[in-house]
């Protein structure tokens, strides 16, 4: 079974610049999410799919983060204006049911 | 808000002893509990996992277990192997909300 696949692997911008980061969750889960792990500190969720829809965006800087599931399967996240603090592991996850499964994560370093 | 907490950021242990990590939590809330164990430019993997219904769970070198009333997990590895040797980060959830609160994790280091 392939796991959660993402993309780029690494990415470095400067501050004010946009990017996306692109999830391939685990074909057959329905639930997807979007966490930021900042270097020493544990994940920290961002938002939360259920197919489609949006389950829980309360940690999401809604000011300059948006994330899209257009057809229940990949997602994408974007940050437009990145800042220096963004920089950080952006990791996609995916469920069946209780347990979830990481992809390998995306490093975004904002200069 | 740090809800989940992991005090020791750091654990050495030699290969063939035990190696055990802890974890507190402050929400009453959560009743499911994982492990995930991270190497370096990769994801966190799964590990193990208990619900609160249970106070142990085994697989194979790996025990978790669960004090509800001190609001505390471990995670026992025996033996502990050099390949062990990962960051250990506690996790843990609600019924009916899935989003994991994790701990700022433990780098174990197990020596040959």
């Amino acid at each position: 079974e392939a796991g959660v696949a993402q993309s780029p692997r690494y990415k470095i911008i400067e501050k004010r610049q946009s990017v996306a980061f692109w999830c391939n969750p685990i074909s057959g889960h329905a639930t997807l999410y979007w966490y930021q792990q900042i270097l020493g500190q544990g994940p920290k969720l961002l938002i939360q799919f259920q197919n489609n829809g949006v389950v829980d965006d309360s940690q999401l800087p809604k000011d300059r983060f948006s994330a899209e599931r257009l057809k229940g399967v990949d997602s994408t996240l974007k940050i437009q204006p990145a800042k220096l603090e963004d920089s950080a592991v952006y990791l996609c996850a995916s469920s069946g049911g209780e347990t979830q499964y990481f992809g390998p994560g995306t490093r975004l370093l904002v200069l | 808000d740090q809800q989940v907490k992991q005090n020791s950021p750091s654990l050495s242990v030699q290969e063939g002893r035990i190696s055990i990590l802890n974890c507190d939590y402050t929400n009453s809330m959560f009743d499911y509990f994982l492990w995930y164990k991270k190497y370096p430019a990769e994801g966190p993997t799964f590990l193990i996992s208990i619900s609160s219904i249970k106070d142990k769970n085994e697989d194979g070198r790996f025990t978790v277990f669960l004090n509800k009333s001190a609001k505390h997990l471990s995670l026992h590895i025996v033996p502990s192997q050099p390949g062990d040797s990962a960051v250990y980060f506690c996790a843990a959830s609600r019924t009916g909300a899935n989003n994991l609160f994790f701990g700022t994790g433990t780098r174990l280091t197990v020596i040959p």
